[in-house]
């Protein structure tokens, strides 16, 4: 069974520009979350989708958005981007975002925002 | 809402010699968490976890502890190997299951 793909593996930005971001999850894992990870920071939440829906959203601003498609995969979208958006941007799935389910990693999007 | 604290940020240990990071978290709710290993540019791997009706769970040279009424879970690795080097992250999952909190992460270095 595939695991979490993501695509691109790497994107180069300048300020001012939006990017999207792809994520497919594992085959038959509904729920579909992302994470930003910085060195000085951790993992922080960034929202969680399943069923096409906005479930939860962390602390982030507005211009981080997202959808999920009816089979599952996800794209987030940054828009104006400032430089303190460069990060590695991990998607994660799980069977349905529910208790106590395990939540899997893709490799992720390093995003390098100039 | 859940903050999880994690110590030490660093653990450098001998091979062979054993290796503990602890964590606390803050919402009695939380009843689900597991730890992640993540090498140099790979993706976090989930090594274990353990739900809060199990005090102690192992699998093989890892062992994770709860202490509910602490709030506080423990990662144990013994016979550390140098392919153990990674960062380690623990993480809590909120009480509805859609996100989960992390850690701030521990960078583990064997020394050969």
């Amino acid at each position: 069974k595939a695991g979490v793909t993501q695509t691109p593996r790497y994107l180069i930005k300048t300020r001012g520009q939006q990017v999207t971001l792809s994520c497919s999850p594992i085959s038959g894992h509904r729920s579909v979350s992302w994470y930003q990870q910085t060195p000085g920071q951790g993992l922080q939440f960034l929202f969680e989708y399943f069923s096409e829906t906005q479930r939860n959203k962390g602390n982030f601003p507005g211009r981080f958005s997202g959808r999920q498609f009816s089979n599952s995969r996800s794209e987030m979208n940054v828009s104006t981007l400032e430089l303190g958006d460069s990060a590695l941007y991990l998607c994660a799935s799980s069977l349905q975002g529910a208790l106590n389910e395990k939540l899997f990693f893709g490799s992720g999007t390093q995003l390098s925002v100039l | 809402g859940e903050n999880v604290e994690q110590h030490p940020s660093t653990l450098s240990v001998q091979e062979g010699d054993s290796a503990v990071i602890k964590c606390t978290y803050s919402d009695s709710a939380s009843n689900y968490f597991p730890w992640y290993k993540q090498e140099l540019g790979k993706r976090p791997q989930l090594i274990i976890d353990i739900r809060s009706n199990v005090g102690e769970k192992k699998d093989q040279r890892i062992a994770v502890t709860l202490n509910k009424t602490a709030k506080h879970f423990s990662l144990h690795i013994t016979e550390t190997q140098p392919e153990d080097s990674a960062v380690y992250f623990c993480a809590a999952q909120d009480n509805y299951g859609q996100n989960f909190v992390f850690g701030p992460g521990t960078r583990l270095s064997v020394l050969p």
